[in-house]
């Protein structure tokens, strides 16, 4: 079976411009969630969405959204880049609460 | 501020040698999780814990919950080059499933 996917694994981007990021979970897992993870820091909770609706929401501002699909897959949208948006982000599907699986990941750079 | 503090941040260690991942908070979690990173790649799952003074090995890997679920430890015996990596511990509240809370991460260099 396949793990989580996530795409593109890298993409450039400058200052202003919007980006979306596309995560497909493992086939039969209804949750998503999506982390930030800044070089050298641990991940950071974004969103969560468990079949299509929004559950959770960490400390992002607003030019971060997302939304989940009736297949379950998702995209995470962020406005208006700044040089501080560069990271690693994180996709991770569960069918449950108690583990998360986790892609490997989109590493955006923005100049 | 960071929620879940991991010390220390940088371990450089020889093949062979012991050592100890401390995961610190000053809250409450229902579990803690460990994840271990390789770049280019997302965390994969070592072990969850969830009650208070558990304790749960894993062949080499010892891992530890504090008696007032604010702490944890990740104990390695005899380490190996395979486990170089990022060590990450994650604190998840009641009823907030899919909602971690990471540390920093532990930067685990063995040289052979």
């Amino acid at each position: 079976d396949a793990g989580v996917t996530q795409s593109p694994t890298h993409l450039i981007k400058t200052r202003g411009q919007q980006v979306t990021l596309r995560c497909s979970p493992i086939s039969g897992h209804k949750s998503v969630s999506w982390y930030q993870q800044v070089l050298g820091q641990g991940p950071q909770f974004i969103f969560q969405y468990y079949e299509k609706e929004e559950r959770g929401r960490g400390n992002f501002p607003d030019r971060f959204s997302a939304r989940q699909f009736p297949n379950y897959s998702s995209e995470l949208n962020v406005n208006a880049l700044l040089l501080g948006d560069s990271a690693l982000y994180l996709c991770a599907s569960s069918f449950s609460d108690e583990k998360l699986f986790f892609g490997s990941g989109t590493q955006l750079s923005v100049l | 501020t960071q929620l879940l503090e991991q010390s220390p941040q940088f371990l450089s260690i020889q093949e062979g040698e012991n050592l100890t991942v401390y995961c610190n908070s000053s809250s409450v979690f229902s579990s803690l999780q460990w994840y271990r990173q390789e770049p280019g790649e997302g965390p994969v799952l070592l072990v969850t814990v969830v009650t208070g003074g558990e304790v749960k090995k894993l062949k080499r890997l010892t891992f530890q919950f504090g008696d007032a679920r604010k702490d944890s430890s990740l104990h390695i015996t005899a380490a190996q080059p395979g486990d170089t990596g990022l060590y990450l511990c994650a604190g998840e509240f009641w009823n907030q499933g899919g909602k971690l809370i990471f540390g920093q991460g532990t930067e685990l260099s063995v040289k052979p």
